[in-house]
């Protein structure tokens, strides 16, 4: 089964700062990657969809790249509602997310 | 606009069993697979099950974790998914969510708000 890990675990960061968060797959899952958004006391919300492709909605700060085991979700210009929970997922064939990171804003 | 409405939810000991519920409208329920995610009091989320559509012959699929013990179904007249779940253990207490994915993304685009479920004597 395929594996997909979550780098760092949490994170600290200022309002207007550039954050970069990571997520590997044991296996290659070519662009099958989901990223998604939960903020305490919600249902998760799609951000990004095959890798790259931002979700009907999203900001433009939020960014995905990233192909075949490492995957990286970027948000320019953190904003203050942008503090959540931020999770990666294969979505093909099967539907494993990875431990999470936790976004906080100092 | 798409929801999803969960329902069913509550506390049940250690090996009884509960069936959840999940009301979608908004979209072609028909046309689409659902899932079920949950997630563990201040923990991650983890997929638990997916099925598809009558054209794939209902398929169902399930995390390890589950098989064997849960059960995935669809009444496509009514727009609802359920999950059967039997033989409950105490790590089976989450949140459940029902989720379905939007056209084009495989994703999961929709979520409801979640049932709880929890295991304990």
């Amino acid at each position: 089964n395929i594996v997909m890990t979550q780098s760092p675990k949490s994170m600290s960061i200022s309002v207007g700062d550039r954050v970069t968060m990571n997520c590997k797959a044991s296996q290659n899952v070519y662009n099958n990657i989901a990223w998604y958004q939960q903020k305490p006391g919600q249902s998760p919300k799609l951000l990004i969809y095959y890798a790259s492709n931002r979700y009907n909605g999203v900001p433009d700060r939020f960014t995905g790249s990233g192909y075949g085991t490492d995957f990286t979700l970027t948000i320019n210009s953190v904003q203050a509602e942008d503090a959540a929970f931020y999770y990666c997922q294969r979505i093909y064939n099967s539907w494993t997310f990875g431990g999470g990171t936790k976004l906080e804003l100092k | 606009a798409v929801q999803l409405v969960e329902s069913g939810g509550g506390l049940v000991q250690p090996k009884e069993s509960l069936k959840i519920s999940c009301a979608a409208s908004g979209f072609t329920f028909s046309n689409a697979a659902m899932y079920w995610v949950r997630q563990a009091p201040g923990k991650g989320l983890e997929w638990v099950a997916r099925i598809r559509t009558k054209p794939n012959n209902y398929a169902t699929y399930y995390a390890d974790s589950v098989k064997g013990r849960f059960t995935i179904s669809r009444d496509d007249s009514k727009s609802m998914v359920y999950l059967q779940m039997d033989n409950l253990k105490t790590e089976d207490t989450a949140m459940y969510y029902c989720t379905a994915g939007d056209i084009g993304t495989t994703a999961f685009a929709y979520w409801g708000q979640g049932t709880l479920v929890t295991v304990s004597s």
